[in-house]
């Protein structure tokens, strides 16, 4: 099936760092996600974008986030400063089609 | 309060067995409804959608969904150690937004 990459898929950082999450999503797909997953709990839902423009953020969308698609293929998630809490898996998605969404296999950010 | 409640929070079933699964929105903005399943340590992998009134079934997975009170409910039948997972309930509505239940950890016992 359609595959979505992520890199890296683990990422180390100090607290306070920069740090940029990539994705390649499908090609033809149109809407586009992030989500935070904390030790296999709960997706929570952090910003989509369509169009190349941002939909919807959610609450867990600090103002340390940002999210870009520098030239129009792949997207970034960048945090900046990061925070103890950032700490967690962060997975892309893409879609064709709303609800119909293809993760990536996910970066681990560590925030020591 | 969480909009996407899911129930069982864990739930083991014998190898040939029915595992059934909840889930109710509070949120009467939402369009439609997908379930997505998720082994340990990989991503979340679509299983099926339903978006109107009823029933749907793919092989061993059926689905169903009464819109009026919100209320999904996914039953696999013939259940095996390879359907063990985190069985996630997604909701969505007009703004192409998904929002995840905590899931339901289902355990196949051989």
């Amino acid at each position: 099936g359609p595959k979505v990459l992520q890199i890296p898929s683990h990422q180390i950082i100090d607290m306070g760092q920069m740090v940029t999450l990539n994705c390649d999503p499908v090609s033809n797909h149109l809407y586009f996600y992030w989500y935070k997953q904390i030790l296999g709990q709960q997706m929570e839902f952090l910003v989509n974008f369509y169009n190349g423009k941002v939909m919807e953020k959610s609450k867990l969308f600090k103002d340390q986030f940002s999210v870009e698609r520098p030239d129009g293929s792949y997207f970034t998630l960048k945090i900046q400063p990061t925070a103890l809490e950032d700490s967690a898996v962060y997975f892309c998605a893409s879609s064709p089609d709303r609800g119909q969404l293809y993760f990536g296999s996910g970066t681990r950010l560590t925030v020591l | 309060q969480q909009k996407v409640q899911q129930s069982p929070e864990s739930l083991i079933v014998p190898e040939g067995g029915m595992a059934s699964l909840n889930c109710t929105s509070s949120d009467r903005n939402v369009d439609y409804f997908w379930w997505y399943r998720q082994h340990s340590g990989k991503s979340p992998k679509m299983l099926m959608s339903i978006f109107s009134n009823g029933e749907k079934e793919e092989g061993r997975f059926t689905v169903h969904l009464n819109k009026a009170s919100l209320h999904t409910s996914l039953h696999i039948r013939d259940s095996q150690p390879s359907d063990s997972a985190l069985y996630l309930c997604a909701v969505g509505g007009s703004n192409a937004k998904l929002t995840f239940g905590k899931g339901t950890k289902l355990s196949v016992k051989s």
